[in-house]
Parts: C-alpha cells; structure tokens; sequence
C-alpha cells in the first residue's frame, strides 16, 4: 500500500523562526516521485519541488530546503527565517506504480508577524 | 503561459439538481486528475484521465459522478441529484504526462449544495 503520512496538523511559529514541516511515505515500488506543494489562502496549489528516488541529495531553494532520507522514509520540508506570506497548508504527496498521487493530509502553517 | 482554469468558481445550487464543472488543462498536458478537497481537509482522488481516456473511476464517490474529457482538452465533471455531502472544493489538475511530473492545480470549484 502507499500512504503519506503528514503528522503535524498545524504549527504556528513566530516571523523569522525556522519551521520543518515532516513527511513520511509509504511504498513498496523502488521507483517512485515525491512532491511538496503550498496552497496558500487564495486555496490555488503550487508546486514547490519533485524528488525521484533515486536522488538523495539534498536541495535547497533560498529559503526553502528539503530533506530526503530513504533510509527513514522520510522527506521533510524545512523554511528558514519564515514570513508571514509563508502561511498557507503544505502538502506532501508520493507517486509510485500507478497513476496516482497520493497526498499527505497537509500541515497548515501559520506565521505570526 | 496560461495555467489550468476551471469554471464556475463558485456554485450554489439546490439539492437534487445536477451540476457540470469544467476544467480546462494547460495546453499539451496529456494528464488530467479531478481531486475533491473537503473544508479543511487534505485531496481525494476522483479520477485520472491520459487523453480522454479514464484509465480508473474508482475513486468517483458514487454513480452520481461522472467525468468525461475531449481529447487532450477539456474536462468536464457532472454531479447528478446533489447531495448536501456533496459540497466542497473540486480541483482540477494536469500535468504532461502521469507519472514523475509535477502536477498544475486549478484554482476550483466551490459547490455548495443547499
């Protein structure tokens, strides 16, 4: 089965804390893809970044980073000296097999000015 | 270029009437997912096309639902005899193939059946 588990409801951090967002997968296929993305309040998802499996490096974009650690079936999502337009409810997904993308439940993030 | 676009962005209706959501893809994705998004809850999966075939409508809620797409264009979605359930963000996605690429949402239907 595959399954996106993303624990942490919500978070609320003060303007220019750092925040990680975890994201934990499920699958038994060795290749596989996954995904973050951001739907802020206007509700439009964005897609932030894809990750294949077989790239373990890190990435990091300004202030966004992610985390992929096969090992922990993880794939966590970190924003440095978070803003408030960084609010908004984070999705992680996993695609691997079939056509479908398997969301997380989502993380809704608020950040306080 | 332009983005995935659906309409009507917001729809009230009356429980038992039908209503047609469309969806209109960015041009050249041959992949279209339909997603259902509850107040304040994560994306369920409706249904995929790849053209304008549908591979699997197992996740369309009941016979009520049903979708259809026109080649690698438009998509439309139809809600027959509403129910109040019924009522939530229905989000239109493609992308230029399934698989390993990043999908484009739409910005959604909201239905809201009274």
């Amino acid at each position: 089965a595959q399954k996106v588990t993303q624990a942490q409801t919500e978070i609320s951090v003060v303007e220019k804390e750092d925040v990680t967002l975890d994201c934990v997968y499920e699958t038994r296929d060795t290749t596989y893809y996954l995904f973050w993305y951001k739907q802020p309040p206007s509700g439009e998802l964005v897609f932030l970044i894809r990750r294949n499996s077989f790239d373990e490096q890190n990435e990091i974009s300004g202030r966004y980073s992610w985390n992929f650690q096969k090992s922990t079936s993880s794939f966590n999502f970190t924003i440095t000296a978070s803003q408030v337009v960084d609010s908004a409810v984070y999705f992680c997904a996993l695609h691997a097999g079939t056509y479908k993308y398997i969301f997380g439940t989502g993380t809704r993030l608020k950040v306080l000015a | 270029g332009a983005g995935v676009s659906q309409s009507p962005s917001n729809k009230v209706t009356e429980k038992g009437k039908d209503v047609e959501l469309r969806c209109d893809p960015i041009s050249g994705h041959t992949a279209l997912y339909w997603y259902r998004q509850r107040l304040g809850q994560g994306l369920e999966f409706l249904i995929y096309f790849q053209g304008n075939s549908a591979p699997d409508k197992s996740g369309l809620p009941s016979d009520r639902f049903s979708a259809e797409r026109t080649g690698e264009s438009v998509s439309t979605l139809t809600i027959q005899r509403t129910q109040q359930e019924d009522s939530a963000v229905y989000l239109c996605a493609s992308s230029l193939d399934q698989g390993r690429y990043e999908q484009y949402f739409g910005p959604g239907t909201r239905l809201t059946v009274t």
